[in-house]
């Protein structure tokens, strides 16, 4: 079965900096990754999706990750964070198409001035 | 514009009580999911639907019990709520792609 991994469960950062929230997964087939976030008293929003092709995914709000099969990992970047991605993010997994999302535990942002 | 309604948004019940949270999608989507969320964040697939007269248990067991009567609809209940039930409850919906949606969530909690 497959399994998701966030390495840190929170990462404070100062504006303007560059952050990475790492995602390591187990699966021993092809698998579809996701990051979402999810800001306080809200539903899951997508930033960005692996499906195939390009290793390098980008996103919305100016998020990208790298998709590295050798390493299972899915890590999730942004160059310079504002204070307004103070959230949790997720990163998950799945198999095909329409069957469920395994989620891993999150990472809180904190982004302060 | 397609989306996903969950309600109530927030509802403070006593034990004991019977209480059916409720999930509709606009977009026909034939698959729905609920997810428990633990106050530390960590989300936990408790039932899931691939259609009409579907459903099956997910990854954490839960008393809750769904059903699936509409494309569109996917009502979770508890038949006796207990504070151990005290939780944000996500309802999300995919289609043939890779689109997940998630609804706003409910957050429970039974005093």
């Amino acid at each position: 079965a497959q399994s998701v991994t966030q390495l840190d469960s929170q990462v404070p950062v100062f504006e303007e900096a560059p952050v990475e929230l790492r995602c390591n997964y187990s699966s021993s087939v092809s698998v579809y990754l996701f990051w979402y976030v999810q800001y306080p008293n809200q539903g899951l929003q997508l930033l960005l999706k692996y499906l195939s092709g390009s290793t390098l995914v980008k996103g919305i709000n100016g998020f990208e990750a790298e998709f590295n099969k050798s390493q299972t990992s899915f890590h999730l970047r942004k160059p310079s964070v504002h204070i307004s991605d103070t959230a949790e993010y997720f990163c998950a997994v799945t198999l095909q198409a329409g069957t469920a999302l395994i989620f891993g535990k999150g990472t809180t942002l904190s982004v302060s001035s | 514009e397609a989306d996903i309604y969950q309600t109530p948004r927030y509802l403070v019940i006593g034990t004991g009580k019977k209480i059916t949270l409720e999930c509709s999608q606009t977009m026909g989507h034939d698959k729905m999911y609920w997810y428990q969320q633990d106050p530390g964040m960590e989300l936990h697939l408790i039932h899931y639907s691939y259609g009409v007269n579907s459903t099956e248990k997910g990854d954490l067991s839960s008393e809750s019990t769904v059903s699936r009567i509409r494309t569109e609809h996917f009502p979770l209940t508890l038949e006796s709520a207990r504070p151990s039930h005290t939780s944000q409850y996500l309802c999300a919906s995919s289609g043939l792609s890779y689109g997940y949606t998630f609804g706003s969530g409910t957050r429970l909690t039974v005093v």
